[in-house]
């Protein structure tokens, strides 16, 4: 089974529409973290966010925010007001502590289109 | 400013050819990865390091070694090059498991 699921492999938006990518994790451990990185059509993964598996409370960052819920496994994440410029491959992650050495799993990435 | 850098943006090599892929971090980071990148499948870990020396297996290693001397550098080796290991690799490092990965641009590789 997938540890993490993105199940949007790709979404096309007009500008200004919000738009939200879903991700869903699986893990048995009580301590976790989950990352959100983006990568634009340059190539290069950037980080937008973390957050670990004690702290629920939404967040806001300008116009991305993000929305943790244990009890579905979500950890989703919203731009709105999308732009040109957020036309990037985005990547859930999940980093969780095995029996000797912490382990990490991406998902499969959403390919957002943000179109003028 | 954080820094991974990657030896080569594009490489391209013939099969049964050894093919070393170099990275380095100049953030005193502890853990290093490899991880390959295809359409449709997002990002698969072939191996990481928690320390020097030390290397653990990540979803997909076979064909591929590892090695770690120093702290900064974290090589990723093809022993004996495929064409089903044209892909672009990626390198990340970050400070611990709880903290965020810094990536590598990249390297395409292609083999023939």
């Amino acid at each position: 089974a997938q540890k993490v699921t993105q199940a949007q492999t790709e979404i096309s938006v007009v500008e200004k529409e919000d738009v939200t990518l879903d991700c869903v994790y699986e893990t048995r451990d009580t301590t976790y973290y989950l990352f959100w990185y983006k990568q634009p059509p340059s190539g290069e993964l950037v980080f937008l966010i973390r957050r670990n598996s004690f702290d629920e409370q939404n967040e806001i960052s300008g116009r991305y925010s993000w929305n943790f819920q244990k009890s579905t496994s979500s950890f989703n994440f919203t731009i709105t007001a999308s732009q040109v410029v957020d036309s990037a491959v985005y990547f859930c992650a999940l980093s969780e502590a095995g029996d000797n050495f912490n382990k990490f799993y991406f998902g499969s990435g959403t390919k957002l289109n943000v179109k003028p | 400013d954080v820094k991974v850098t990657q030896s080569s943006r594009y490489l391209v090599k013939r099969t049964g050819e050894k093919v070393f892929l170099e990275c380095v971090q100049d953030m005193d980071h502890e853990n290093m990865f490899w991880y390959r990148q295809d359409p449709g499948l997002g990002l698969r870990l072939i191996y990481f390091s928690y320390d020097v020396k030390m290397k653990e297996k990540g979803d997909i290693p076979e064909g591929y070694s590892v090695s770690r001397e120093k702290k900064e550098r974290f090589s990723l080796i093809l022993e004996s090059a495929s064409t089903n290991q044209t892909s672009m690799y990626l390198c990340a490092s970050s400070l611990s498991y709880v903290d965020e990965q810094f990536f590598g641009p990249g390297t395409r590789l292609t083999v023939l």
